[in-house]
């Protein structure tokens, strides 16, 4: 049962247009969601976060929105840019099993030039 | 700082044989994980450790057996390697189970 899901296999931007990267959740255990983004041939990277709490975060071109009752959330990117060209992985941590985080399955976002 | 560091890279086995794979952190986390990546099914957790001395299953533990000895190394164990373990590993630790940082990878193949 994939309690987290990334529905979108692969996206493709054009530079400087906004990138939207969608996850969609089932547990409403989870109370806290990241991005990691992962370049080939190595290791995922934090990118952002958001607390249940909150419904929007903001870091320079990236923002995460946090939408609870829809048990959705999605990461923007704006503008676009070609070193963008990254797989993208949601995660979630349930509060109720606060040790690990359950990761999504990767979008993977080409920005074009 | 090195950061989270994985060794091998790179290895093959045959079927049947055994390995161990090691993770080592600098930075004085108490987590650390060790996840598989297959095509199509994401990052998925395997085995995981709260603090030194203590392991717990993750998601997908059968085949794999892991050891927390002292608190910046973690090592995962194959004792009879199968070609469905044919994956790419990561490990990553963290301070508090939030923002975990990766190692590199080690890339496995079991013919």
């Amino acid at each position: 049962d994939q309690q987290v899901k990334q529905n979108s296999p692969s996206l493709s931007v054009q530079e400087g247009r906004i990138s939207i990267l969608n996850c969609d959740y089932t547990n409403s255990m989870f109370d806290y969601f990241l991005w990691y983004k992962k370049y080939p041939a190595e290791g995922p990277t934090f990118l952002i976060s958001i607390s249940s709490i909150k419904d929007k975060n903001e870091d320079g071109r990236f923002t995460v929105f946090l939408n609870k009752s829809a048990k959705h959330l999605s990461l923007h990117i704006v503008p676009s840019q070609p070193g963008d060209s990254a797989v993208y992985f949601c995660a979630a941590r349930d509060s109720g099993t606060a040790s690990k985080l359950t990761f999504g399955t990767g979008t993977r976002l080409q920005v074009t030039l | 700082n090195a950061g989270v560091t994985q060794t091998p890279k790179f290895r093959v086995l045959k079927t049947g044989q055994s390995m161990t794979l090691l993770c080592a952190q600098d930075m004085n986390h108490e987590y650390m994980y060790w996840y598989r990546q297959d095509p199509g099914m994401g990052l998925r957790l395997i085995h995981y450790s709260v603090g030194e001395g203590t392991t717990a299953k993750g998601e997908v533990p059968d085949g794999y057996n892991v050891s927390r000895l002292k608190k910046q190394n973690f090592l995962l164990g194959l004792e009879s390697a199968a070609p469905s373990q044919t994956s790419v590993y990561f490990c990553a630790s963290s301070y508090s189970p939030d923002t975990q940082y990766f190692g590199p990878g080690t890339r496995l193949t079991v013919l």
